[in-house]
């Protein structure tokens, strides 16, 4: 069972490179997230999908941007990467948005992204 | 002030003891909260929601105390394997799923 499965797992980039993380979810969800993960910090949404053709800003969208290329993908771009965007980053899906309704939310296994 | 805050350990306990964990919230108009169970370099995943009536399941139990605004999460008999992070998770019943920064859990043999 696939679930929701990210690419790549291990990235060092230079200040200023680009690069795109990928995302795909085999289990038809509706919606799909992208988040941080920082040393003694909780999760932090960057930005999410509720359907597809849809795109919404999380807490911490600056410096980032994002594709809902179909109801099975979502790619997150960094354009010109820092280094405080480096950081453990988890793509994750889930039936709705509606978490009082039982929509559990599947993560990825995570990217660890390095900006030197 | 964290809108989520947890303890952050770690709690160092042997095989076999009760343990138990808080987390507290600022948001008094949160409806929906859940414990999350993080390994070491994995992702979160769902341990349990936590109902206003308190929920069991197996060796893990969740309270709920709105009044106080805090969740806990006890657990009975620990074993190795229960050794991980535990994320407290806490939203108004949107997308917006609030995270604590997580208690770490070392079971020792």
């Amino acid at each position: 069972n696939a679930g929701v499965t990210q690419t790549p797992k291990f990235q060092v980039l230079k200040t200023g490179q680009s690069m795109t993380l990928q995302c795909a979810q085999d289990m038809n969800h509706n919606s799909m997230y992208w988040y941080r993960q920082d040393p003694g910090m909780g999760l932090r949404l960057i930005y999410y999908s509720a359907s597809e053709g849809t795109t919404d800003k999380g807490e911490v969208p600056n410096g980032y941007n994002v594709s809902r290329l179909n109801k099975r993908e979502f790619s997150l771009r960094l354009e010109s990467a820092a280094p405080s965007q480096t950081s453990v980053y988890f793509c994750a899906s889930s039936e709705g948005l509606d978490s009082s309704s039982g929509n559990t939310i599947y993560f990825g296994e995570g990217s660890w992204l390095t900006v030197v | 002030r964290k809108e989520v805050e947890q303890d952050p350990g770690p709690f160092n306990v042997p095989e076999g003891a009760t343990v138990a964990f808080n987390c507290t919230y600022s948001n008094s108009a949160s409806q929906s909260f859940f414990w999350y169970r993080q390994d070491c370099r994995k992702e979160p995943k769902l341990l349990m929601s936590v109902y206003s009536s308190g929920n069991e399941d197996g060796r893990f139990t969740a309270q709920l105390n709105r009044a106080s605004q805090y969740i806990s999460l006890l657990i009975r008999d620990s074993k190795l394997s229960d050794s991980a992070t535990y994320l407290c998770v806490v939203s108004n019943g949107s997308y917006k799923l609030i995270f604590g920064s997580g208690t770490r859990l070392l079971v020792r043999p």
